[in-house]
């Protein structure tokens, strides 16, 4: 069974850089696919991108310019970063993992809070 | 994309079964059987509940069962229980190959 344990920066001002990393424990990396969703506060999940064990990404087209993620196979971990954040922003993100157009695994949440 | 459209809530009593829509276009639910369920409760990561579109991980209880017709996906949880109170979302691969989630569905057990 694996895990995914999450952790960044959880307070950040408008402008300054987003930086999330998943650690995947309990197995081997994989050739599963790592995602990135994010629940602003009163709305729905919203899919940010996903990355493939090799590092190919697919990212929604509402983040392209701001959003880079990435992996490190060597230490098991997926990154995010997200840049120019603004108070829309706000929200807990999740990294995921999976196979066959579903993850199956996820972390527990990092809950990130812009101000001004 | 826009995010596939779900009621903002639904509640049953325990032992009643409730259902869970999730409309999409044709560009997502229409084109593919790529659609899950997930349920997440409050502090804790989503739990993936249902894969194409009506299949159950090991693990899953046999009360949660999905099913599509054209844009429209949906769950169906038989038996309502006290435990099943959460949220729930659907989510599904699109043409664009990305994928969009629900906008969230909360499940009252009342």
């Amino acid at each position: 069974q694996f895990q995914l344990q999450q952790w960044g920066a959880g307070l950040l001002k408008v402008s300054e850089t987003l930086s999330l990393t998943c650690a995947v424990y309990g197995g081997s990396f994989g050739d599963d696919y790592y995602t990135w969703v994010r629940l602003p506060p009163g709305e729905g999940l919203e899919w940010i991108g996903e990355v493939s064990h090799t590092g190919i990404t697919i990212y929604n087209p509402s983040f392209e310019s701001r959003v880079t993620m990435s992996v490190d196979k060597s230490k098991n971990q997926v990154s995010l970063r997200l840049t120019s954040v603004t108070a829309a922003d706000t929200a807990v993100y999740f990294c995921g993992r999976g196979h066959s157009y579903t993850w199956q695994y996820w972390g527990q949440g990092t809950l990130v809070t812009v101000s001004s | 994309q826009s995010a596939l459209t779900q009621p903002a809530s639904v509640s049953g009593s325990p032992g009643q079964s409730i259902t869970i829509s999730c409309t999409g276009t044709s560009s997502d639910i229409g084109a593919y059987d790529y659609v899950s369920w997930y349920q997440r409760h409050p502090g804790k990561g989503p739990k993936l509940i249902i894969s194409h579109v009506s299949s159950r991980p090991s693990g899953v209880s046999y009360r949660f069962s999905g099913s599509k017709f054209g844009n429209t996906a949906s769950l169906t949880i038989s038996g309502l229980q006290a435990e099943d109170e959460a949220h729930y979302y659907c989510s599904s691969y699109t043409t664009g190959r990305t994928y969009v989630f629900g906008s969230g569905t909360k499940v009252t057990v009342l």
